[in-house]
């Protein structure tokens, strides 16, 4: 089993909100660790978007809106990126990251399309 | 403004050495403050970490590359280099270097590359 689980693919309607999530793998503990979220378009390397560890230290990218937003859900185990005010222009894919065991440790990617 | 170009060839044949170079351009690799990272993707797929390099030489490896990886650094040229060993067909990808930026107690990726494209094939 990966050690990040993203869903492959998610659809959603511009101006709704989306909501992306990143699962550890059973027995790594989310209270632990800082989850970082990356966008990536076409042809075009990552762009750092926000990284969460809790409330009190989560971490904007310079430029990010601020309706792009981190979290945990502690009861399923993932971190969450959730977009509001969907625009066409946040149609990408989307990896979350995390340092594990003395390396970084990507999830496979979800793609966002907005429609 | 930090600016990151990763240069090597383009075509690897098989069970050959992948070379590729990452030269930082706006600010020292020097710097306490930094490791400097390779990443790849292969076509269509996600992303895949390499390893990462300090200043001093300090490195971290993916386990699962560790035995065909050697990062290493050079401050008088302010850049960074990536060797892959024993290469195949699935280490055609896009391979990409970015710097990690240290805030408080972590790091974090800030700024890539655009990424140089290797295939391998005879």
């Amino acid at each position: 089993q990966p050690v990040l689980t993203q869903p492959t693919s998610l659809s959603a309607s511009p101006g709704a909100s989306a909501r992306l999530t990143c699962t550890l793998r059973s027995g790594i503990n989310l209270g632990s660790y800082r989850i970082f979220w990356y966008q990536q378009k076409p042809e075009s390397p990552p762009r750092y978007l926000l990284s969460y560890y809790s409330d009190s230290s989560k971490h904007q990218g310079s430029g990010v809106p601020s309706r792009f937003s981190g979290s945990k859900d502690a009861s399923s185990n993932a971190g969450i990126l959730v977009i509001s005010g969907l625009q066409s222009e946040d149609e990408a894919d989307y990896y979350c990251m995390i340092w594990h065991s003395s390396a970084w440790v990507f999830g496979g990617g979800t793609k966002l399309t907005v429609l | 403004q930090l600016q990151l170009q990763e240069s090597g060839p383009g075509l690897v044949k098989p069970s050959e050495t992948l070379s590729l170079t990452c030269t930082v351009s706006g600010g020292s690799i020097s710097s306490s403050s930094y490791y400097w990272g390779w990443i790849r993707q292969p076509p269509g797929k996600g992303l895949e970490w390499i390893g990462s390099i300090y200043y001093s030489g300090s490195t971290y490896y993916n386990p699962s590359l560790k035995s065909r990886v050697t990062i290493s650094v050079d401050t008088s040229k302010n850049q960074f280099s990536l060797k892959l060993s024993s290469v195949t067909a699935a280490d055609t990808a896009v391979y990409y270097c970015a710097r990690e930026e240290q805030v408080s107690n972590y790091y974090y990726m800030d700024v890539w590359g655009k990424g140089t494209t290797v295939t391998v094939s005879s």
